[in-house]
């Protein structure tokens, strides 16, 4: 079974611009989690999507946002970067809540 | 509200004695509880996983973990470390259906020659 996919793996983008980013679950999970993962604050829980709604909200402004796609792919954007985005950002899929999350390799986003 | 502690930021130990990681959590409901690993620019790997069922869960690579309700605790242990061993590891907790995953702040550990 193929594990989860994330796109592109790395991205340089300067400040002031907008970034998309990708994540292809494990086929037949319907549950995609972003994480953003920064050596200071560690794991951040960005949101959750499940049935192409979204069902949790980290504690993030609005400039990060994400939709889910009736295949469960989803996509994170995340608009007027800042210098502070820069960070590793971490997809995982799930059958479900309550159970293991499979993570992806990350997308390293630097913002410059 | 659902928290995780992780006590040691930085464990060091030797090749071939025993690894401790320490973890506490904090839950309204009868939590699931997980470990992952992350070796360096790597995602996260799944060790083990409780979801109340046994109270001493295997997982891979001879790690192994105990739910202690009473002290709400979920602990990883191996009996002898190996180089490959040398990771960041994460404990995290789910309350219940709905709910998203909470991590902790992870424990760096080092394997030493």
């Amino acid at each position: 079974k193929a594990g989860v996919t994330q796109t592109p793996r790395y991205l340089i983008k300067t400040r002031g611009q907008q970034v998309t980013l990708s994540c292809s679950p494990i086929s037949g999970h319907r549950s995609v989690s972003w994480y953003q993962q920064t050596p200071g604050q560690g794991l951040q829980f960005l949101f959750e999507y499940f049935s192409e709604t979204q069902r949790n909200k980290g504690n993030f402004p609005g400039r990060f946002s994400g939709r889910q796609f009736s295949n469960s792919r989803s996509e994170m954007n995340v608009s007027t970067l800042e210098l502070g985005d820069s960070a590793l950002y971490l997809c995982a899929s799930s059958f479900d809540s309550t159970y293991e999350q499979y993570f992806g390799p990350g997308t390293r986003l630097t913002v410059t | 509200a659902q928290s995780v502690t992780q006590l040691d930021s930085h464990v060091s130990v030797s090749e071939g004695t025993p690894v401790l990681l320490r973890c506490n959590y904090s839950s309204s409901y009868s939590p699931s509880l997980f470990w992952y690993v992350q070796h360096p620019n790597k995602g996260l790997q799944l060790l083990l996983k409780y979801t109340s069922a046994a109270t001493l869960v295997k997982g891979i690579n001879g790690f192994e973990a105990e739910f202690k309700k009473s002290e709400t605790s979920f602990h990883l242990t191996k009996p002898s470390a190996h180089m490959s061993d040398a990771a960041e590891y994460f404990c995290v907790v789910i309350g219940s259906y709905g709910q998203n995953f909470v991590f902790g702040p992870g424990t760096r550990l080092s394997v030493l020659p």
